[in-house]
C-alpha cells in the first residue's frame, strides 16, 4: 500500500496566485515527520519545509505553509503569491518511528507549472 | 547549502559493469542515505548507513552494496550493472534519524547500455 499519495500528477497556478498541493499519508506510527522537497527542471532536490507529528502548529517557511490535519492524516503544501520560479516537482515525504533509520518514504510528486 | 557531492555526475557504462558511485560530506553527520529516482516511483531508498562500518538495507537494495569507511565518504556499487538499474542517483545526509532536515547532494545520471 502506498505510504506518501500526491494524486495531483500536474497543476497549473496562475503568477501571483496561491497553490495547494495535496498530500496524504499512511502511518500507525505516533511519531513520524513529513517534509516538502523541490526538485526544479536543474535536478536538485531542495528541502521547503518540515512539520513534526507532535507540532501543534502548522509549519510554515516564508512563502511555503503546511496544512497539517493529524486526523485525516493529510499534509498539504501551500504556495503563497506564486512565482515564475516555483514551477518544478514537489515530492512529499515522510520519516517514520525513530527505529527506522530516519529513512524517507516519498510520494511520486506534483509537476506545478505557474503561468505568467 | 550543506557541503554534499556526488561523483561521478553523470557515468555511461555496459550491463555487466562493475560501478561506483561516491558521496562525499563536509558536514560530519552520522546519517547517510542512497535514494534512486525512476520515473512514476518518486525517491526509493537503496541502503543507508548510520556510522561508520554501519550499514543497512533500504527499499531496493537487490544488486546494490555500499561501504563506509570514514564519516564523509559513503559509496554505492553495482556490483553487476544492469539497464534496470538505468536512474538518477541521490545521497542525502542528516545529522541524525530525528532531524527536521535531510540535505541531498547533487545527484549521478548513470545509464547501463
Amino acid at each position: 500500500a502506498q505510504k506518501i499519495t500526491q494524486t495531483q500528477p500536474g497543476m497549473f497556478v496562475q503568477e501571483k496566485e496561491a497553490v495547494t498541493l495535496d498530500c496524504t499519508y499512511d502511518t500507525s506510527d505516533q511519531s513520524y515527520g513529513l517534509f516538502w522537497y523541490k526538485q526544479p527542471s536543474s535536478g536538485e532536490m531542495i528541502f521547503l519545509i518540515y512539520q513534526g507529528s507532535y507540532d501543534e502548529q502548522n509549519a510554515t517557511e516564508g512563502r511555503y505553509s503546511l496544512n497539517f490535519q493529524k486526523a485525516r492524516k493529510s499534509a498539504n503544501l501551500v504556495i503563497s503569491a506564486s512565482q515564475l520560479g516555483d514551477s518544478a516537482m514537489y515530492f512529499c515525504a515522510m520519516r517514520e518511528g525513530y527505529n527506522q533509520g530516519g529513512k524517507l518514504i516519498f510520494g511520486q510528486g506534483t509537476e506545478l507549472s505557474v503561468k505568467p | 547549502d550543506a557541503g554534499i557531492t556526488q561523483s561521478p555526475r553523470h557515468k555511461v557504462t555496459e550491463t555487466g559493469t562493475p560501478v561506483t558511485l561516491r558521496c562525499h560530506q563536509t558536514e560530519n553527520h552520522r546519517y547517510m542515505y542512497w535514494y534512486r529516482q525512476d520515473p512514476g516511483h518518486g525517491l526509493r531508498l537503496i541502503h543507508y548507513s548510520y556510522g561508520v562500518k554501519d550499514t543497512d538495507k533500504g527499499e531496493v537494495s537487490d544488486g546494490y552494496s555500499v561501504s563506509r569507511s570514514k564519516t564523509e565518504d559513503f559509496l554505492l556499487t553495482l556490483e553487476s550493472a544492469t539497464s534496470s538499474q538505468t536512474s538518477v542517483y541521490f545521497c542525502a545526509i542528516s545529522e541524525s534519524k530525528q532531524k527536521e532536515t535531510q540535505y541531498f547532494g547533487p545527484g549521478t545520471r548513470l545509464l547501463v547500455l
